[in-house]
């Protein structure tokens, strides 16, 4: 148990569908991330938020939507998919956003576009 | 901006044997680093961290030591057994010209740990 929750843990739509990603962190942090993991590539940050306000979108297309309501909870709404967003994506949480600071990830969501 | 390598895809031990994974960084200014293990249908799970204030750090059968001068770092597991077998990042947060994070972190591309009973 790692402190932080995905959900679903596994989703599977079509490029026209619209859906979205859950994390939920119970640690008390003030920070949380989206990453995305794909096979055969290192994990590629996708946005950052500090106290609910994004700090970082690291030149994510638009299809990705994040929303941060508090420090405790980030989704990923998802529209309009292309097949090659197939892929695992985790979600972190830290104390703060500074150096020094290890994220602790929960399990991922498993995203596969038809 | 950083970038993180690692020098064996692949590593298979015998259970009971030490194995030592490895890492080279290449921003100087780095001053922190992080080791995760990421088990098979799992997100990453943090191991242990250094900063650069050290060489050496240990925890439970794990040991990280860290060489400035080269940007090498290792991670090294004492008496490994079959449940160590995961793929093994390190992550380097990037640190950008006042010295200051946002909490990007660079991963290496993993080295995956194969224990045999």
């Amino acid at each position: 148990e790692t402190g932080v929750t995905q959900t679903p843990r596994h989703l599977v739509m079509g490029m026209t569908n619209k859906k979205s990603l859950k994390c939920e962190q119970h640690l008390g942090h003030n920070a949380m991330y989206w990453y995305k993991q794909s096979a055969k590539k290192p994990l590629e940050l996708m946005f950052v938020y500090s106290l609910e306000e994004r700090v970082e979108n690291n030149s994510v297309p638009s299809r990705f939507s994040p929303e941060c309501p508090n420090s405790s909870h980030l989704f990923l709404h998802l529209h309009t998919l292309q097949p090659e967003d197939s892929a695992l994506y985790l979600c972190a949480s830290s104390l703060r956003t500074g150096s020094n600071q290890p994220q602790h990830f929960g399990d991922g969501t498993r995203l596969s576009i038809l | 901006g950083e970038s993180v390598g690692l020098h064996l895809p692949t590593l298979s031990v015998q259970e009971g044997d030490n194995s030592i994974i490895n890492c080279a960084y290449s921003n100087s200014a780095s001053d922190y680093f992080i080791w995760y293990k990421q088990e098979s249908g799992k997100g990453p799970q943090f191991i242990i961290d250094i900063r650069s204030n050290m060489d050496k750090r240990q925890g439970q059968r794990v040991t990280v030591l860290l060489n400035k001068t080269v940007k090498h770092l290792s991670l090294q597991i004492a008496a490994t057994q079959p449940g160590d077998s995961a793929v093994y990042f390190c992550a380097v947060p990037e640190v950008n010209a006042g010295g200051t994070s946002y909490g990007k972190l660079t991963f290496g591309q993993g080295t995956i740990l194969t224990v045999h009973p």
